[in-house]
């Protein structure tokens, strides 16, 4: 079964400064993706950047990079540059194929408990 | 480019009565899945649509259901409604379906049973 664990339920941080997330998973299919999401108050859902499990380097989007060490099974996502508007919900997520009891398989997107961040000026 | 529209954004019912959410997913966008967020549990996969077809379907019983148009609109019921439906109601589309690419979210209905 696919899992995703956020230890971090809040983290704070002052503005301009760089910010880890920490981000861990378990899945017994090779080909995966993870990704991050932001929730803010008004609760939509916005994606932030996506690492495939078989992408060579870390990927990174603008201020957001995802530190990706498969050995360890984690995917940390670095927002560098904090700003105030960054203070929200943070989501990792991990999609992937689980089989099916009757047979078969699904791909299957299974999120974290997410962790909120507060960003302080 | 319209994003992910969800219809009613806020509703209040009461125990036993049924509710129906409305999704319209990103122009072109055939696969439209719904999540269910609450504190306690997070964000848990309901079901997903490809093309007018349940695809996947996650452990929620049978008094939650859904269906997808013609157009990709897709909606979702839930039954004798109890008071832990009380959730955001969360409906993302996609080009290729949950996993296999990015997945655009709407702001979700934000459900309240008494």
């Amino acid at each position: 079964a696919q899992k995703i664990t956020q230890t971090q339920p809040g983290m704070f941080v002052q503005e301009k400064e760089a910010v880890t997330l920490d981000c861990t998973y378990d899945t017994s299919d090779p080909s995966y993706g993870l990704f991050w999401y932001k929730q803010p108050s008004s609760g939509e859902m916005i994606f932030l950047i996506y690492q495939g499990s078989y992408d060579q380097q870390n990927a990174t989007e603008g201020r957001y990079s995802l530190n990706f060490q498969k050995a360890r099974k984690s995917a940390n996502l670095v927002i560098s540059a904090s700003q105030l508007g960054d203070s929200a919900m943070y989501f990792c997520a991990m999609s992937g194929r689980e089989t099916k009891d009757s047979g078969g398989s699904n791909y299957k997107l299974t999120f974290g408990k997410g962790t909120l961040l507060t960003v302080n000026p | 480019k319209a994003g992910v529209t969800q219809t009613p954004r806020y509703l209040i019912k009461t125990r036993g009565q049924q509710v129906t959410l409305s999704c319209s997913p990103i122009s072109g966008h055939r696969s439209v899945s719904w999540y269910q967020q609450t504190p306690g549990q997070g964000l848990q996969f309901l079901f997903e649509y490809f093309s007018e077809t349940q695809r996947n379907k996650g452990n929620f019983p049978g008094r939650f259901s859904g269906r997808q148009f013609s157009n990709s609109r897709s909606e979702m019921n839930v039954s004798t409604l109890e008071l832990g439906d009380s959730a955001l109601y969360l409906c993302a589309s996609s080009l290729t379906g949950t996993g296999l690419g990015e997945l655009f979210f709407g702001e979700g209905s934000r459900l309240t049973v008494l």
